[in-house]
Protein backbone atom coordinates (compact mmCIF):
# COMPACT_ATOMS: atom_id res chain seq x y z
CA UNK A 1 0.00 0.00 0.00
CA UNK A 2 1.12 3.68 -0.70
CA UNK A 3 2.18 5.47 2.17
CA UNK A 4 3.58 8.79 3.95
CA UNK A 5 5.57 9.41 6.48
CA UNK A 6 6.90 13.01 7.84
CA UNK A 7 8.85 11.36 10.84
CA UNK A 8 8.83 15.31 12.63
CA UNK A 9 5.93 16.19 14.53
CA UNK A 10 7.49 19.63 14.79
CA UNK A 11 10.33 21.67 13.32
CA UNK A 12 12.22 24.54 15.07
CA UNK A 13 14.05 27.44 12.82
CA UNK A 14 15.22 30.63 13.58
CA UNK A 15 14.61 33.06 11.47
CA UNK A 16 16.98 33.59 8.23
CA UNK A 17 18.52 29.99 9.05
CA UNK A 18 17.55 27.41 6.38
CA UNK A 19 14.60 24.63 7.21
CA UNK A 20 13.91 21.38 5.88
CA UNK A 21 10.43 19.51 6.25
CA UNK A 22 11.02 15.76 5.89
CA UNK A 23 8.89 13.46 3.79
CA UNK A 24 9.71 10.25 2.81
CA UNK A 25 7.32 7.87 0.80
CA UNK A 26 6.19 3.81 -0.58
CA UNK A 27 4.79 3.74 -3.43
CA UNK A 28 4.62 1.08 -6.03
CA UNK A 29 5.38 2.47 -9.61
CA UNK A 30 5.83 5.66 -10.40
CA UNK A 31 5.91 8.73 -7.50
CA UNK A 32 3.30 11.64 -7.53
CA UNK A 33 4.52 14.08 -4.77
CA UNK A 34 2.83 17.34 -3.01
CA UNK A 35 3.18 19.59 -0.25
CA UNK A 36 0.62 21.95 1.07
CA UNK A 37 0.67 24.45 3.57
CA UNK A 38 -1.44 25.09 6.29
CA UNK A 39 -1.65 28.09 8.28
CA UNK A 40 -4.37 28.34 11.55
CA UNK A 41 -7.91 28.35 10.82
CA UNK A 42 -6.98 27.75 7.09
CA UNK A 43 -7.55 24.97 4.10
CA UNK A 44 -4.76 23.42 3.23
CA UNK A 45 -2.68 25.46 -0.14
CA UNK A 46 -0.57 23.60 -2.45
CA UNK A 47 2.77 24.58 -2.32
CA UNK A 48 4.89 22.47 -4.72
CA UNK A 49 4.40 18.86 -6.67
CA UNK A 50 6.75 16.34 -8.25
CA UNK A 51 5.88 14.45 -11.27
CA UNK A 52 8.94 13.94 -13.55
CA UNK A 53 11.87 15.44 -14.52
CA UNK A 54 14.10 17.65 -12.67
CA UNK A 55 15.00 16.33 -8.84
CA UNK A 56 14.52 19.86 -7.59
CA UNK A 57 11.00 21.62 -7.45
CA UNK A 58 10.85 25.30 -6.91
CA UNK A 59 6.96 26.44 -5.66
CA UNK A 60 5.65 29.26 -3.85
CA UNK A 61 6.93 31.64 -1.20
CA UNK A 62 10.40 30.24 -1.80
CA UNK A 63 10.13 26.92 -1.03
CA UNK A 64 11.72 24.14 -2.93
CA UNK A 65 11.85 20.21 -2.60
CA UNK A 66 14.05 17.75 -3.77
CA UNK A 67 13.03 14.67 -4.89
CA UNK A 68 15.89 11.19 -4.20
CA UNK A 69 14.84 7.94 -5.57
CA UNK A 70 17.15 5.97 -4.09
CA UNK A 71 16.43 7.30 -0.74
CA UNK A 72 12.37 7.85 -1.39
CA UNK A 73 12.25 11.23 0.00
CA UNK A 74 10.87 14.30 -1.18
CA UNK A 75 12.20 16.63 1.71
CA UNK A 76 10.99 20.63 1.49
CA UNK A 77 13.65 23.63 1.95
CA UNK A 78 14.07 27.08 1.96
CA UNK A 79 17.05 28.99 2.01
CA UNK A 80 16.60 31.29 4.83
CA UNK A 81 13.34 31.45 6.86
CA UNK A 82 10.51 33.56 7.54
CA UNK A 83 8.36 33.95 10.78
CA UNK A 84 5.34 33.44 8.55
CA UNK A 85 6.22 30.66 7.59
CA UNK A 86 5.04 29.22 10.65
CA UNK A 87 2.53 26.66 9.36
CA UNK A 88 1.48 23.10 9.39
CA UNK A 89 3.20 21.25 6.46
CA UNK A 90 1.62 18.39 4.65
CA UNK A 91 3.50 15.80 2.48
CA UNK A 92 0.93 13.82 -0.09
CA UNK A 93 1.55 11.21 -2.46
CA UNK A 94 -1.35 10.34 -5.33
CA UNK A 95 -2.45 6.56 -4.82
CA UNK A 96 -3.06 5.32 -8.32
CA UNK A 97 -4.15 1.99 -7.65
CA UNK A 98 -6.74 3.68 -5.30
CA UNK A 99 -8.62 5.95 -7.53
CA UNK A 100 -5.66 8.28 -7.65
CA UNK A 101 -6.77 10.02 -4.42
CA UNK A 102 -4.45 11.79 -2.20
CA UNK A 103 -2.37 9.65 0.49
CA UNK A 104 -1.41 12.25 3.17
CA UNK A 105 1.24 12.33 5.90
CA UNK A 106 0.29 13.42 9.71
CA UNK A 107 1.81 16.87 9.25
CA UNK A 108 4.51 18.51 10.41
CA UNK A 109 4.36 21.95 12.70
CA UNK A 110 6.99 24.30 11.81
CA UNK A 111 7.88 27.39 13.99
CA UNK A 112 10.09 29.74 13.24
CA UNK A 113 11.46 32.08 15.98
CA UNK A 114 12.52 35.37 14.79
CA UNK B 1 -10.22 32.50 -10.73
CA UNK B 2 -12.27 31.73 -7.73
CA UNK B 3 -11.35 29.28 -5.49
CA UNK B 4 -13.36 26.22 -3.66
CA UNK B 5 -16.12 27.68 -1.96
CA UNK B 6 -17.35 26.07 1.30
CA UNK B 7 -19.99 27.53 4.00
CA UNK B 8 -20.68 27.58 6.75
CA UNK B 9 -17.20 28.63 8.22
CA UNK B 10 -18.22 27.58 11.47
CA UNK B 11 -21.27 25.53 13.37
CA UNK B 12 -21.82 24.67 16.43
CA UNK B 13 -24.82 22.05 17.14
CA UNK B 14 -25.89 19.77 20.16
CA UNK B 15 -25.06 16.02 19.95
CA UNK B 16 -27.83 14.01 17.68
CA UNK B 17 -28.74 16.85 15.91
CA UNK B 18 -28.32 17.08 12.16
CA UNK B 19 -26.03 19.46 10.24
CA UNK B 20 -25.26 20.10 6.32
CA UNK B 21 -22.14 21.78 4.89
CA UNK B 22 -22.01 23.07 1.20
CA UNK B 23 -19.25 23.14 -1.20
CA UNK B 24 -19.11 24.85 -4.66
CA UNK B 25 -15.43 23.29 -6.49
CA UNK B 26 -13.53 24.78 -9.05
CA UNK B 27 -15.14 25.37 -12.33
CA UNK B 28 -14.38 23.02 -14.59
CA UNK B 29 -13.14 20.67 -11.86
CA UNK B 30 -14.53 17.13 -12.47
CA UNK B 31 -13.24 15.53 -8.87
CA UNK B 32 -14.54 16.29 -5.82
CA UNK B 33 -13.20 15.47 -2.12
CA UNK B 34 -14.66 15.70 1.32
CA UNK B 35 -12.13 15.58 4.19
CA UNK B 36 -12.39 15.54 7.93
CA UNK B 37 -9.52 16.81 9.85
CA UNK B 38 -9.21 16.03 13.04
CA UNK B 39 -7.27 19.17 14.93
CA UNK B 40 -3.34 17.93 14.88
CA UNK B 41 -3.78 15.28 12.01
CA UNK B 42 -3.83 15.19 8.30
CA UNK B 43 -6.54 15.31 6.31
CA UNK B 44 -8.70 11.99 6.20
CA UNK B 45 -10.82 11.27 2.75
CA UNK B 46 -14.66 10.63 3.54
CA UNK B 47 -15.87 10.47 0.07
CA UNK B 48 -14.34 11.18 -3.49
CA UNK B 49 -16.93 12.38 -6.53
CA UNK B 50 -15.89 11.95 -9.99
CA UNK B 51 -18.75 14.07 -11.90
CA UNK B 52 -21.62 13.38 -10.02
CA UNK B 53 -20.99 9.47 -9.31
CA UNK B 54 -19.17 8.34 -5.87
CA UNK B 55 -15.53 6.95 -6.89
CA UNK B 56 -14.48 6.27 -3.30
CA UNK B 57 -16.70 6.33 -0.13
CA UNK B 58 -15.14 3.19 2.11
CA UNK B 59 -14.04 5.92 4.78
CA UNK B 60 -17.55 7.31 5.05
CA UNK B 61 -19.72 6.03 7.88
CA UNK B 62 -22.59 5.65 6.25
CA UNK B 63 -24.97 5.15 9.18
CA UNK B 64 -24.64 9.03 10.00
CA UNK B 65 -22.71 10.82 7.10
CA UNK B 66 -24.25 11.06 3.55
CA UNK B 67 -23.03 13.35 0.65
CA UNK B 68 -24.72 13.97 -2.90
CA UNK B 69 -23.62 16.13 -5.89
CA UNK B 70 -26.74 15.61 -7.85
CA UNK B 71 -25.81 17.60 -11.04
CA UNK B 72 -21.92 17.24 -10.97
CA UNK B 73 -20.95 20.52 -9.57
CA UNK B 74 -22.12 21.56 -6.34
CA UNK B 75 -21.92 18.90 -3.47
CA UNK B 76 -23.01 18.77 0.19
CA UNK B 77 -22.50 16.50 2.82
CA UNK B 78 -24.80 16.06 6.07
CA UNK B 79 -24.70 14.62 9.47
CA UNK B 80 -27.27 13.00 11.11
CA UNK B 81 -27.26 12.72 13.94
CA UNK B 82 -23.86 14.18 15.07
CA UNK B 83 -22.03 12.34 17.54
CA UNK B 84 -19.53 14.43 19.70
CA UNK B 85 -16.22 12.98 17.73
CA UNK B 86 -17.36 14.47 14.32
CA UNK B 87 -16.16 17.78 16.10
CA UNK B 88 -13.59 18.42 13.39
CA UNK B 89 -12.92 20.45 10.04
CA UNK B 90 -14.55 19.40 6.80
CA UNK B 91 -12.79 20.09 4.30
CA UNK B 92 -13.93 20.49 0.78
CA UNK B 93 -11.81 19.94 -2.51
CA UNK B 94 -11.42 19.94 -6.17
CA UNK B 95 -9.24 18.34 -9.11
CA UNK B 96 -8.92 18.52 -12.45
CA UNK B 97 -10.23 14.63 -12.86
CA UNK B 98 -10.01 11.43 -12.29
CA UNK B 99 -6.32 9.76 -13.48
CA UNK B 100 -5.33 13.46 -13.76
CA UNK B 101 -1.76 12.22 -12.08
CA UNK B 102 -0.29 15.44 -12.55
CA UNK B 103 -3.10 17.94 -11.46
CA UNK B 104 -3.44 19.17 -7.70
CA UNK B 105 -5.92 19.43 -5.72
CA UNK B 106 -7.41 22.88 -4.55
CA UNK B 107 -8.82 23.33 -1.04
CA UNK B 108 -11.73 25.42 0.22
CA UNK B 109 -11.10 26.73 3.88
CA UNK B 110 -13.15 24.09 5.59
CA UNK B 111 -16.27 24.26 7.58
CA UNK B 112 -14.71 23.60 12.10
CA UNK B 113 -17.78 22.17 13.75
CA UNK B 114 -18.16 21.57 17.21
CA UNK B 115 -20.72 19.24 18.61
CA UNK B 116 -21.57 19.48 21.95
Amino acid sequence: AQSVAQPEDQVNVAEGNPLTVKCTYSVSGNPYLFWYVQYPNRGLQFLLKYITGDNLVKGSYGFEAEFNKSQTSFHLKKPSALVSDSALYFCAVRDIPSNYQLIWGAGTKLIIKP
Amino acid sequence: EAGVAQSPRYKIIEKRQSVAFWCNPISGHATLYWYQQILGQGPKLLIQFQNNGVVDDSQLPKDRFSAERLKGVDSTLKIQPAKLEDSAVYLCASSLGQGEVSTEAFFGQGTRLTVV
